[in-house]
Protein backbone atom coordinates (compact mmCIF):
# COMPACT_ATOMS: atom_id res chain seq x y z
CA UNK A 1 0.00 0.00 0.00
CA UNK A 2 1.31 3.30 -1.10
CA UNK A 3 -0.37 5.53 1.41
CA UNK A 4 -2.21 7.71 -1.90
CA UNK A 5 -5.73 7.09 -2.33
CA UNK A 6 -7.78 7.59 -5.51
CA UNK A 7 -11.63 7.29 -6.00
CA UNK A 8 -13.24 5.60 -7.60
CA UNK A 9 -12.00 2.73 -8.38
CA UNK A 10 -13.88 2.41 -11.39
CA UNK A 11 -16.03 5.07 -13.90
CA UNK A 12 -18.34 4.50 -16.23
CA UNK A 13 -19.84 7.40 -18.09
CA UNK A 14 -21.27 8.48 -21.64
CA UNK A 15 -19.82 10.59 -24.26
CA UNK A 16 -20.46 14.44 -22.91
CA UNK A 17 -20.65 13.75 -19.44
CA UNK A 18 -18.34 15.36 -16.87
CA UNK A 19 -16.51 13.55 -14.14
CA UNK A 20 -14.27 14.08 -10.96
CA UNK A 21 -11.29 12.13 -10.30
CA UNK A 22 -10.22 12.08 -6.54
CA UNK A 23 -6.64 11.60 -4.76
CA UNK A 24 -5.54 11.87 -1.55
CA UNK A 25 -1.73 11.90 -1.03
CA UNK A 26 0.55 10.18 1.57
CA UNK A 27 0.57 11.76 4.92
CA UNK A 28 2.94 15.16 4.50
CA UNK A 29 3.77 15.19 0.88
CA UNK A 30 3.19 18.55 -0.72
CA UNK A 31 3.38 17.05 -4.54
CA UNK A 32 0.88 15.35 -6.60
CA UNK A 33 1.41 14.37 -9.98
CA UNK A 34 -1.39 13.27 -12.23
CA UNK A 35 -0.97 10.68 -15.20
CA UNK A 36 -3.19 9.12 -17.81
CA UNK A 37 -2.37 5.68 -19.37
CA UNK A 38 -3.54 4.53 -22.26
CA UNK A 39 -3.39 1.36 -25.13
CA UNK A 40 -3.33 4.11 -27.60
CA UNK A 41 -0.69 6.96 -26.18
CA UNK A 42 0.90 4.78 -23.20
CA UNK A 43 1.99 6.90 -20.30
CA UNK A 44 1.34 10.63 -20.32
CA UNK A 45 1.87 13.48 -17.62
CA UNK A 46 -1.03 15.59 -17.23
CA UNK A 47 -0.04 17.88 -14.84
CA UNK A 48 1.85 18.42 -11.25
CA UNK A 49 0.37 20.50 -8.04
CA UNK A 50 2.75 21.64 -5.09
CA UNK A 51 1.19 22.63 -2.50
CA UNK A 52 -1.68 23.48 -3.64
CA UNK A 53 -0.33 25.43 -6.94
CA UNK A 54 -0.05 24.58 -10.48
CA UNK A 55 3.66 23.53 -10.83
CA UNK A 56 3.74 22.04 -14.27
CA UNK A 57 1.62 21.16 -17.41
CA UNK A 58 2.21 18.26 -19.50
CA UNK A 59 -0.16 16.87 -21.98
CA UNK A 60 -3.43 18.16 -20.74
CA UNK A 61 -6.39 18.82 -22.89
CA UNK A 62 -8.39 22.09 -22.30
CA UNK A 63 -10.90 20.32 -21.48
CA UNK A 64 -9.46 19.08 -18.40
CA UNK A 65 -8.95 20.88 -15.38
CA UNK A 66 -7.24 20.02 -11.85
CA UNK A 67 -6.52 21.52 -8.38
CA UNK A 68 -5.24 20.76 -4.86
CA UNK A 69 -7.17 21.91 -1.89
CA UNK A 70 -5.55 23.39 1.25
CA UNK A 71 -6.03 20.20 2.58
CA UNK A 72 -3.68 18.64 -0.06
CA UNK A 73 -5.71 16.24 -1.81
CA UNK A 74 -6.33 17.07 -5.58
CA UNK A 75 -9.16 16.81 -8.25
CA UNK A 76 -9.32 15.71 -11.87
CA UNK A 77 -12.09 17.62 -13.48
CA UNK A 78 -12.57 15.93 -16.73
CA UNK A 79 -15.40 17.47 -19.20
CA UNK A 80 -16.65 16.75 -22.67
CA UNK A 81 -15.91 13.14 -22.74
CA UNK A 82 -15.30 11.46 -26.02
CA UNK A 83 -14.55 7.86 -26.29
CA UNK A 84 -10.39 8.78 -26.24
CA UNK A 85 -10.59 9.89 -23.12
CA UNK A 86 -10.96 6.48 -21.62
CA UNK A 87 -8.43 4.91 -19.66
CA UNK A 88 -6.69 4.31 -16.48
CA UNK A 89 -5.76 7.96 -14.46
CA UNK A 90 -2.99 7.90 -12.17
CA UNK A 91 -2.07 10.21 -9.47
CA UNK A 92 1.60 10.53 -7.37
CA UNK A 93 2.62 12.04 -4.54
CA UNK A 94 6.15 12.71 -3.23
CA UNK A 95 7.13 15.35 -0.81
CA UNK A 96 9.12 17.08 -3.85
CA UNK A 97 10.77 20.28 -2.83
CA UNK A 98 13.49 20.45 -5.67
CA UNK A 99 14.90 22.64 -8.31
CA UNK A 100 12.23 24.24 -9.96
CA UNK A 101 13.47 22.49 -13.23
CA UNK A 102 12.84 19.15 -12.48
CA UNK A 103 9.74 16.96 -11.89
CA UNK A 104 11.59 15.10 -8.96
CA UNK A 105 14.43 15.75 -6.44
CA UNK A 106 17.03 13.46 -6.30
CA UNK A 107 16.17 12.00 -3.11
CA UNK A 108 12.58 11.73 -4.06
CA UNK A 109 10.62 8.84 -4.47
CA UNK A 110 7.03 8.72 -6.59
CA UNK A 111 4.20 7.05 -4.82
CA UNK A 112 1.22 6.13 -6.76
CA UNK A 113 -2.14 5.65 -6.15
CA UNK A 114 -3.88 1.92 -7.67
CA UNK A 115 -5.65 4.51 -10.66
CA UNK A 116 -9.04 5.25 -11.42
CA UNK A 117 -10.45 3.13 -14.61
CA UNK A 118 -12.38 5.24 -16.47
CA UNK A 119 -14.76 4.14 -18.91
CA UNK A 120 -16.62 6.30 -21.74
CA UNK A 121 -19.02 4.75 -23.53
CA UNK B 1 8.73 10.44 -33.34
CA UNK B 2 8.69 8.61 -29.85
CA UNK B 3 11.07 10.66 -28.06
CA UNK B 4 12.31 7.89 -25.41
CA UNK B 5 12.43 4.52 -26.88
CA UNK B 6 12.93 1.09 -24.94
CA UNK B 7 14.22 -1.61 -26.22
CA UNK B 8 13.35 -4.95 -26.30
CA UNK B 9 9.41 -4.29 -26.60
CA UNK B 10 9.66 -7.80 -24.61
CA UNK B 11 11.51 -9.85 -23.45
CA UNK B 12 10.84 -13.85 -21.96
CA UNK B 13 13.95 -14.80 -19.52
CA UNK B 14 14.21 -17.77 -17.36
CA UNK B 15 14.87 -17.71 -13.98
CA UNK B 16 18.01 -16.57 -12.88
CA UNK B 17 19.28 -15.34 -16.08
CA UNK B 18 20.61 -11.48 -15.98
CA UNK B 19 18.74 -8.94 -18.30
CA UNK B 20 19.20 -5.67 -19.85
CA UNK B 21 16.32 -2.85 -20.95
CA UNK B 22 17.52 -0.05 -22.52
CA UNK B 23 15.76 3.40 -22.94
CA UNK B 24 17.08 6.05 -25.43
CA UNK B 25 16.16 9.67 -25.61
CA UNK B 26 16.32 11.76 -28.78
CA UNK B 27 16.53 14.57 -26.52
CA UNK B 28 19.12 16.05 -23.89
CA UNK B 29 17.70 14.16 -20.40
CA UNK B 30 17.99 15.85 -17.68
CA UNK B 31 16.82 13.16 -15.15
CA UNK B 32 15.88 10.05 -15.94
CA UNK B 33 13.55 7.68 -14.22
CA UNK B 34 12.41 3.91 -14.22
CA UNK B 35 8.82 2.27 -13.25
CA UNK B 36 7.71 -1.07 -12.92
CA UNK B 37 3.95 -1.85 -13.51
CA UNK B 38 2.61 -5.13 -12.59
CA UNK B 39 -0.19 -6.34 -15.44
CA UNK B 40 -3.27 -4.56 -14.57
CA UNK B 41 -2.16 -2.73 -11.42
CA UNK B 42 -0.48 0.73 -10.67
CA UNK B 43 2.87 1.70 -10.98
CA UNK B 44 6.04 1.58 -8.96
CA UNK B 45 8.58 4.07 -8.83
CA UNK B 46 11.96 2.47 -9.24
CA UNK B 47 14.70 4.94 -8.75
CA UNK B 48 15.59 8.59 -10.63
CA UNK B 49 19.24 9.05 -12.50
CA UNK B 50 20.46 12.75 -13.11
CA UNK B 51 24.02 12.68 -13.64
CA UNK B 52 26.11 11.34 -16.35
CA UNK B 53 27.44 7.91 -15.09
CA UNK B 54 25.26 7.99 -12.24
CA UNK B 55 24.47 3.93 -10.92
CA UNK B 56 21.69 3.40 -8.73
CA UNK B 57 20.55 -0.24 -7.32
CA UNK B 58 16.65 -1.28 -6.28
CA UNK B 59 17.16 -4.85 -4.42
CA UNK B 60 18.66 -6.85 -7.84
CA UNK B 61 17.68 -3.60 -10.63
CA UNK B 62 20.63 -2.01 -11.20
CA UNK B 63 20.19 1.30 -13.64
CA UNK B 64 23.24 3.13 -15.22
CA UNK B 65 22.84 6.78 -16.66
CA UNK B 66 24.91 7.95 -19.97
CA UNK B 67 24.52 11.51 -20.21
CA UNK B 68 26.61 11.35 -23.77
CA UNK B 69 24.55 8.53 -25.78
CA UNK B 70 20.87 9.89 -23.94
CA UNK B 71 20.40 6.56 -22.73
CA UNK B 72 19.54 4.52 -19.70
CA UNK B 73 19.81 0.44 -19.04
CA UNK B 74 18.46 -1.19 -16.85
CA UNK B 75 20.00 -4.56 -15.21
CA UNK B 76 18.59 -7.02 -13.47
CA UNK B 77 20.20 -9.79 -12.25
CA UNK B 78 19.48 -13.50 -11.21
CA UNK B 79 15.92 -12.98 -12.22
CA UNK B 80 12.96 -14.05 -10.67
CA UNK B 81 8.83 -14.80 -11.68
CA UNK B 82 8.36 -11.48 -9.09
CA UNK B 83 10.29 -9.17 -11.34
CA UNK B 84 7.94 -10.13 -14.25
CA UNK B 85 6.10 -7.12 -15.13
CA UNK B 86 6.33 -4.26 -17.45
CA UNK B 87 9.24 -1.48 -17.02
CA UNK B 88 8.78 1.85 -18.28
CA UNK B 89 11.62 4.61 -18.38
CA UNK B 90 10.46 8.22 -17.95
CA UNK B 91 12.55 11.51 -18.33
CA UNK B 92 12.77 14.87 -18.38
CA UNK B 93 13.50 16.70 -21.34
CA UNK B 94 12.60 20.21 -20.13
CA UNK B 95 14.36 22.68 -22.44
CA UNK B 96 15.00 25.13 -19.90
CA UNK B 97 13.05 28.43 -21.31
CA UNK B 98 13.09 30.39 -17.90
CA UNK B 99 9.35 29.19 -17.43
CA UNK B 100 10.30 27.23 -14.33
CA UNK B 101 8.29 24.39 -15.45
CA UNK B 102 9.51 20.80 -16.79
CA UNK B 103 8.22 18.48 -19.57
CA UNK B 104 8.11 14.86 -18.85
CA UNK B 105 7.77 12.24 -21.46
CA UNK B 106 7.77 8.17 -21.15
CA UNK B 107 8.76 4.84 -23.40
CA UNK B 108 6.31 2.50 -24.62
CA UNK B 109 7.41 -0.27 -22.22
CA UNK B 110 9.12 -3.29 -21.84
CA UNK B 111 6.94 -6.66 -21.25
CA UNK B 112 9.05 -8.77 -19.28
CA UNK B 113 8.06 -12.12 -18.38
CA UNK B 114 10.13 -14.90 -15.99
CA UNK B 115 9.95 -18.28 -16.69
CA UNK B 116 10.51 -20.65 -13.57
Amino acid sequence: DSGVTQTPKHLITATGQRVTLRCSPRSGDLSVYWYQQSLDQGLQFLIHYYNGEERAKGNILERFSAQQFPDLHSELNLSSLELGDSALYFCASSPWTGSPFSAYSSTDTQYFGPGTRLTVL
Amino acid sequence: SQELEQSPQSLIVQEGKNLTINCTSSKTLYGLYWYKQKYGEGLIFLMMLQKGGEEKSHEKITAKLDEKKQQSSLHITASQPSHAGIYLCGADITSYSGAGSYQLTFGKGTKLSVIP
